[in-house]
């Protein structure tokens, strides 16, 4: 079946950097998504990765692919205060163009 | 470019009650989704529509949701009668279709039924 997998919850330093970890199950997936939802907002896309890729950075984001494990993740270098928000996992499917969702990540800036 | 237009931003309706939201893709993106966003969870998808066609509307409640999309721009979606475990945001996105193609959302409509 098709499922995408995170933790709710991430709460990091100011400065630190946020790593923001998720699963999938299904293998013929074409692109992996990372979107970004502030409060009252509709989904930002941050970045996406090929699946035939291992890694992809774009300024202070980092996205790591591990196709064997399934393992998608996302960090964020020197987290700033306007990083808050809630980070979505998403995964398209080869067969139907379909784009499946995570629950999100909320991640929690501490001063 | 403009993004995707939504509206209204903001409804509140009581149970048996229908409501329609309006939705207005990016110029020239041939793929549009509805989707529901419960508090707490990631987005469901409701329906994906090809131009004016649909794609997939396996997760639309049909005996209460309607959708279409007229001349394969706008769309509206419409519930009738709305229920409690209706309130939610809907949101639309757009894309330029095709494998990969990344989705650009609109801002929402949050709906509260009482």
């Amino acid at each position: 079946g098709e499922d995408v997998e995170q933790s709710l919850f991430l709460s990091v330093r100011e400065g630190d950097s946020s790593v923001i970890n998720c699963t999938y199950t299904d293998s013929s997936s074409t692109y992996l998504y990372w979107y970004k939802q502030e409060p009252g907002a509709g989904l930002q896309l941050l970045t996406y990765i090929f699946s035939n890729m291992d890694m992809k950075q774009d300024q202070r984001l980092t996205v790591l692919l591990n196709k064997k494990d399934k393992h998608l993740s996302l960090r964020i270098a020197d987290t700033q205060t306007g990083d808050s928000a809630i980070y979505f996992c998403a995964e398209s499917m080869v067969r139907d163009d379909k784009i499946i969702f995570g629950k999100g990540t909320r991640l929690h800036i501490l001063p | 470019e403009a993004g995707v237009a939504q509206s209204p931003r903001y409804k509140i309706i009581e149970k048996r009650q229908s409501v329609a939201f309006w939705c207005n893709p990016i110029s020239g993106h041939a793929t549009l989704y509805w989707y529901q966003q419960i508090l707490g969870q990631g987005p469901k998808l409701l329906i994906q529509f090809q131009n004016n066609g649909v794609v997939d509307d396996s997760q639309l409640p049909k005996d209460r949701f309607s959708a279409e999309r007229l001349k394969g721009v706008d769309s509206t979606l419409k519930i009738q009668p709305a229920k409690l475990e209706d309130s939610a945001v809907y949101l639309c996105a757009s894309s330029l279709g095709g494998g990969g193609s990344p989705l650009h959302f609109g801002n929402g409509t949050r709906l509260t039924v009482t």
